[in-house]
């Protein structure tokens, strides 16, 4: 158990709708960072966020959003899905000390 | 652009025979670079970081060696259950607002047979 949760475990919607997914990092950390992974992608770097704010930005679409609370949990928003967004999405968070990103189970996304 | 390129993309291997993976990057202030496991449907899990040139690591059968321009990950005498996808991710710094990334390899598919 790496410490890093993530909500919903699998999520099934339809082309066009919006989802979010949830994120707790480990206890300490201050950094979330969210990837996705899709079959032919590999993991794919979206954004992070330190201490509530943006920090490094990946290749995130337009139509994905995401934000860090003052409780340090993230949420990662996806809206006007299309069937490529179809995907595991991972949530890390980053030790202070030694600089390794832990990783959540991550969320799977299918869109029908 | 940062890249990192992992081979071979699938290695079988009988139990107990050794064999090693590659991973070269080409990056601009490499910060470290991390070696991961991920097994099917499951997070990445953290094996080791190296941070300069020459350093190694190791854990269990497992052993990680890093040069300039590329890292090692050797498997000595390996077994069923190291059976998994390994990563290796360098780190860059992202000078704009302070931030930084893991950048990943597509990493190698290990399948060890009994």
């Amino acid at each position: 158990d790496s410490g890093v949760t993530q909500t919903p475990k699998h999520l099934i919607t339809a082309t066009g709708q919006r989802v979010t997914l949830r994120c707790s990092p480990r206890s300490g950390d201050l950094s979330v960072y969210w990837y996705q992974q899709s079959l032919d992608q590999g993991l794919q770097f979206l954004i992070q966020y330190y201490n509530g704010e943006e920090r490094a930005k990946g290749n995130i679409l337009e139509r994905f959003s995401a934000q860090q609370f003052p409780d340090l949990h993230s949420e990662l928003n996806l809206s006007s899905l299309e069937l490529g967004d179809s995907a595991l999405y991972f949530c890390a968070s980053r030790s202070q000390g030694s600089g390794e990103l832990f990783f959540g189970e991550g969320s799977r996304l299918t869109v029908l | 652009e940062d890249q990192v390129t992992q081979s071979p993309e699938a290695l079988r291997l009988q139990e107990g025979e050794s064999s090693s993976l590659n991973c070269s990057y080409t990056v601009s202030g490499l910060r470290g670079l991390f070696w991961y496991r991920q097994d099917p449907g499951k997070g990445p899990e953290f094996l080791f970081t190296l941070y300069s040139a020459g350093e190694e690591k190791e854990k269990e059968r497992l052993k990680a060696t890093l040069t300039k321009k590329e890292s090692f990950l050797h498997i000595t005498a390996p077994k069923p259950e190291d059976s998994a996808t390994y990563l290796c991710a360098v780190q860059v710094p992202v000078i704009k607002a302070a931030g930084n990334k893991l950048t990943f390899g597509g990493g190698t598919r290990v399948l060890v047979k009994p």
